[in-house]
């Protein structure tokens, strides 16, 4: 049982680019987030699925896209990436019964120039 | 709208000392709340959680009450050591989004 996996573990892009961080899980969870990380802010939600076929926009949703083709995998796309883009993602996924309790990935540590 | 606050850090320790990190929410209704800690160059995990009023939490010494009428869940520990160094994030579960609402984080530094 890996959990929830993200890809990659560290990427730098440069203004302009466009890349998609994957997000999996085997755990068979309806439930899926992604979060970023910012110094002295917390996480905050950027989209979220609660089953495949089915998503929606968190608090920071502007310049990222999302889809949910399965139940395992998430990806989170990055159309034209910015220097505001540069931040720590991680993907979390929860059980629809206890949805709260969520597990979280190990992150991708993004660098845009 | 749902929020948390959380004391600021550094908060800096001597092993064994005694560890409290406030953590106090503003919610509408009775959210679920949690301690999540990140460990250097990991993760989120799941410290503890607690889900009505007067619970509480509890997990590797770590403990928090869910206090309804001062609307906190403060995280207390014995005795800390040094493998406690870390960053703790209080939040809760905002079930309409199926979102969780965390606070900044307090960095915990435990010396020998």
């Amino acid at each position: 049982n890996a959990g929830v996996t993200q890809t990659p573990k560290f990427q730098v892009l440069k203004t302009g680019q466009s890349m998609t961080l994957q997000c999996a899980q085997d755990m068979n969870h309806e439930y899926m987030s992604w979060y970023r990380q910012d110094p002295g802010m917390g996480l905050r939600l950027i989209h979220y699925s609660v089953g495949a076929g089915i998503t929606d926009q968190g608090e920071v949703p502007n310049g990222y896209n999302v889809s949910r083709s399965t139940t395992e995998d998430f990806p989170l796309r990055l159309l034209s990436a910015a220097p505001s883009q540069t931040s720590v993602y991680f993907c979390a996924s929860s059980h629809r019964q206890g949805r709260e309790t969520q597990y979280f990935g190990p992150g991708t540590r993004l660098l845009v120039l | 709208g749902n929020s948390v606050t959380q004391m600021e850090g550094p908060v800096t320790l001597s092993e064994e000392a005694f560890l409290t990190i406030n953590c106090t929410y503003t919610a509408t209704g009775y959210p679920s709340l949690f301690w999540y800690v990140q460990y250097p160059g990991e993760g989120l995990q799941l410290l503890l959680k607690a889900t009505k009023a007067d619970d509480k939490g509890s997990n590797k010494g770590f403990e928090a009450t869910y206090r309804k009428e001062t609307t906190s869940f403060h995280l207390e520990k014995g005795s800390v050591q040094v493998s406690d160094s870390a960053v703790y994030f209080c939040a809760l579960f905002s079930g309409g989004y199926n979102k969780l609402i965390f606070g900044a984080g307090t960095r915990l530094a435990v010396h020998p």
